[in-house]
């Protein structure tokens, strides 16, 4: 999406750390998220932070939002071979009715 | 299963026909989407209904009619299909809460000859 903006590509190691980063436009979007598609699938809802928070922790994934630089980013602990995905993060445009614009999404491959 | 249901899977056509999409949903929720995925993954949202009520309409072209029957469906109907709507629609539904968490459905593969 040309408003939320995403790397395209991560490759990581099984085990490791991975950070998807994204950078978003709207300073008013009330809610942030990330979605997950696997392969053939519709896309799912991996978590989401409201935006007068600064992190949010779930289990292995924690997401960090900086509001001042409008930057989101994910992290995956222990990242498993069923991590790979597409990540996409999300933010809700102003306005009402909900309305999420997406990023481009983010091609996560782990590796043994 | 409660489930946001696509039909069909996979639509293979010829350029300048007419076909249907349809989404059902039986989670009880009041807000269905359209969106589109194209093949770079771009997903772009086209339509939305509350409440059988179109309450977004994207800059999309008029070919693209989408239908409410009841809350519980939303179809889109694509006339004269053309070469670059190839590409996955994805239907998904809404609860009314705060966070608005949308449940996406497993989409419809459009490929058009």
């Amino acid at each position: 999406g040309e408003d939320v903006e995403q790397s395209l590509f991560l490759s990581v190691r099984e085990g490791d750390s991975s950070v998807i980063n994204c950078t978003y436009t709207d300073s008013s979007s009330t809610y942030l998220y990330w979605y997950k598609q696997e392969p053939g699938a519709g896309l799912q809802l991996l978590t989401y932070i409201f935006s007068n928070m600064d992190m949010k922790q779930d289990q292995r994934l924690t997401v960090l939002l900086n509001k001042k630089d409008k930057h989101l980013s994910l992290r995956i602990a222990d990242t498993q071979t069923g991590d790979s995905a597409i990540y996409f993060c999300a933010e809700s445009r102003s306005g009402g009715y909900n309305k999420l614009i997406f990023g481009a999404g983010t091609r996560l491959a782990v590796h043994p | 299963d409660t489930a946001v249901s696509q039909t069909p899977k996979y639509l293979v056509t010829q350029m300048g026909n007419d076909k249907s999409i349809k989404c059902e949903q039986n989670l009880g929720h009041d807000t269905m989407y359209w969106y589109k995925q194209d093949s770079k993954k771009f997903l772009k949202i086209m339509f939305s209904y509350n409440n059988k009520e179109l309450i977004i309409n994207e800059t999309v072209p008029n070919r693209f009619s989408p239908k409410s029957p009841d809350k519980a469906h939303l179809n889109l109907h694509i006339n004269s299909l053309e070469l670059g709507d190839s590409a996955v629609y994805f239907c998904a539904s809404s609860p009314p809460t705060a966070y608005n968490e949308q449940f996406f459905g497993p989409g419809t593969r459009l490929t058009v000859l």
